[in-house]
Formats: structure tokens, sequence, C-alpha cells
């Protein structure tokens, strides 16, 4: 259980165009969705924290309107990168994240994430 | 959250024990230790986590001192394909995981 999936799993586009990246927690409902960035060679970089129907919080530094998110149900966020450009070429990553059993502590659960790539 | 300290990198010869150390020094009382780990260009991997208790499961052992400040990851037979950056984050459980550079752990045949 407690599988979290990403589409696509890579993608090329030109620079300009925007891109929709999509995560979904398959067999369970997740209280709050996350997104993350990961340069080569780097750690994980936490860019926002989405609750669904409702606005995303999203980190210092990182654009909110380049970067939309739209957390539309319990299993399902979507990261879209717009007007992109070479330097967003990044591993992107989300996770879902539910209570757990005992309801002290929060299960963070991670996709496999997405490679963008933008020439 | 808690700072954690890590080493860099660590060398494991396979089928023997791999033990990752942790130094979380500021740790509060209501942070958990947690260990996840990431191979190459994939998401990051749940491996264990413990409050005060030692832990284990069929992944892995977590020892955490008595004093809470440090604790170490074992894999008891590492193979191959735990070749991998191993992070410890200490958190409360209630916010989004945090991650620092980790440990790169290279399981030598």
């Amino acid at each position: 259980g407690a599988v979290v999936s990403q589409h696509p799993s890579w993608v090329i586009c030109k620079s300009g165009t925007s891109v929709k990246i999509e995560c979904r927690s398959l067999d369970f409902q997740a209280t709050t969705m996350f997104w993350y960035r990961q340069f080569p060679k780097q750690s994980l970089m936490l860019m926002a924290t989405s609750n669904e129907g409702s606005k995303a919080t999203y980190e210092q530094g990182v654009e909110k309107d380049k970067f939309l998110i739209n957390h539309a149900s319990l299993t399902l966020s979507t990261l879209t990168v717009t007007s992109a450009h070479p330097e967003d070429s990044s591993f992107y990553i989300c996770s879902a994240s539910r209570f757990s059993s005992g309801g002290l502590y929060n299960e963070q659960f991670f996709g496999p994430g997405t490679r963008l790539t933008v020439l | 959250d808690a700072k954690t300290t890590q080493p860099t990198s660590m060398d494991c010869a396979e089928g023997r024990a791999a033990n990752l150390p942790c130094n979380h020094s500021t740790i509060s009382g209501n942070e958990y230790v947690y260990w996840y780990r990431q191979i190459h260009s994939q998401g990051p991997q749940y491996i264990i986590h413990g409050l005060k208790n030692n832990e284990t499961n069929e992944m892995a052992s977590l020892i955490i001192t008595e004093d809470r400040k440090s604790s170490t990851l074992i894999l008891p037979h590492a193979t191959l394909r735990d070749t991998a950056v191993y992070y410890c984050i200490a958190t409360p459980g209630n916010t989004p995981l945090v991650f620092g550079k980790g440990t790169r752990l290279s399981v030598i045949a």
C-alpha cells in the first residue's frame, strides 16, 4: 500500500511552452501533497505544500505564477511549469502524506519523479 | 526541524552490515528520527523511523542513543542494490520533510 505515481516520468519541451505534471496517491487519500525539485548532485528542495481545495503554500524563492499547483482531490495534485526555460530543467518529485494509524504523525510517501528537460 | 549531520560518503562490502551514523544533537522531545534513501534517478524511499526506542523492520534497524542526540541506521546484510544516498531527518512528523545532503553509501562487491 501507500503508492504514489507521477506522470509523465520524463518530458522534453521547447522553451516557452508549459508542462503539466500529475501526482496521484493510488491507494490512499492524502491529507497533503508536496512538490520538490532536485538539481543534479544536489538534495531535494521543497517547492510547495498543497492541500485539497485550498491554495498552495510556496517556499521562499519559488515563483507561484511560474509553478502553478492545483490540488483537485484527495488523490490528485498537478504542477504546471509555465513558460518553461532551460533553467527549469530538473527532477520534480511529489509526495503525499497521510496520518499514521495512531494519528501521531504524518507518513510521507514519494512518487518516482519526473525529469523535465527544456530545450 | 533539528539539524542533522551525516558523513558525506561511506563504503561497505557486499554482505556485510552497513552502519550509517547521524548526529542530531539539537533534537526536540517531539521530533522523530526518519531515514529515507534515494537510489539514482528515483524518488526517496522510506526506510524506518523512531522516537526514542530502537526500531527494526524488514529493511533495517534504527538505534537511537539514550540522550537521542545521535542514531545509527543498520542495514544488516548490504547488497549492491542498497547503493544509494541515505537521508536522516529529525522532524515532529507534522511538517514536510526537509532533506539535507545525506550519506552516499556505496556497496562494493
